[in-house]
């Protein structure tokens, strides 16, 4: 069955530099969620969309956008990188509000 | 808000033991899910049960089972005769159903468990 796939898998970066973290959810998921987890951490939700629209906001900083696509593909723009981005960012998808299926991640360094 | 709490951070025990891990949580909402994950060290998170507000039946699945227990807002997770293989951070999650927090996920602050052989 076709999963989650976030892309790229690793990514090293710079401070001060961009990222831009991608996810493509389960075909017909309408629902995308994006969650950071930093080092011995839990993950931590960041934001989430369904049908295109942001459904729900948490701590997201104001350095990070995102937004979903036509294809119900879901992008994280990330700016102005700091250390303390470094952290494993998920990317989890469902249909309409239910089941929520993760990504593999996306293990950003920031050096 | 919700809030889920993992009390034991971490736990060591020699293979073939049983180990149970603690769940509690906090919602005034009385449609909710609760979840158990688990992340090895390659680092996906692996769902292992979902269970909703409106049912407490205990499950068990091969070596795992799950109690939850509404009175006392817990949902512990036990591993029958462990192997290292369940060697993980297992993070126990909640999700409310409706209002503006509809789907997010929230976490506990995991449980390291560490399986010798």
């Amino acid at each position: 069955a076709a999963g989650v796939i976030q892309s790229p898998r690793h990514l090293i970066k710079e401070k001060r530099e961009t990222a831009t973290l991608k996810c493509y959810p389960i075909p017909r998921h309408d629902t995308v969620y994006w969650y950071q987890q930093g080092p011995g951490q839990d993950p931590q939700f960041l934001i989430s969309f369904y049908e295109k629209m942001q459904s729900d906001k948490g701590s997201i900083p104001d350095r990070f956008s995102a937004q979903q696509f036509s294809d119900y593909h879901s992008e994280l723009n990330m700016s102005s990188l700091e250390l303390g981005d470094s952290a494993l960012y998920f990317c989890a998808s469902s249909f309409q509000g239910g089941e929520q299926f993760f990504g593999p991640g996306t293990r950003l360094t920031v050096l | 808000a919700q809030k889920v709490t993992q009390a034991q951070t971490e736990i060591s025990v020699v293979e073939k033991e049983d180990v149970t891990l603690d769940c509690v949580y906090e919602t005034r909402d009385t449609t909710y899910y609760l979840f158990w994950y688990k992340q090895p060290p390659s680092g996906e998170l692996v769902f292992l049960i979902r269970r909703n507000s409106f049912d407490e039946q205990n499950e068990i699945s091969g070596r795992y089972s799950w109690n939850f227990q509404k009175s006392t807002s817990s949902f512990n997770f036990t591993i029958t005769a462990s192997q290292v293989v369940d060697s993980a951070v297992y993070f126990c999650a909640l999700r409310v159903a409706g209002g503006t927090s509809y789907g997010k996920l929230t976490f506990g602050q995991g449980t390291i468990l560490t399986v010798h052989p």
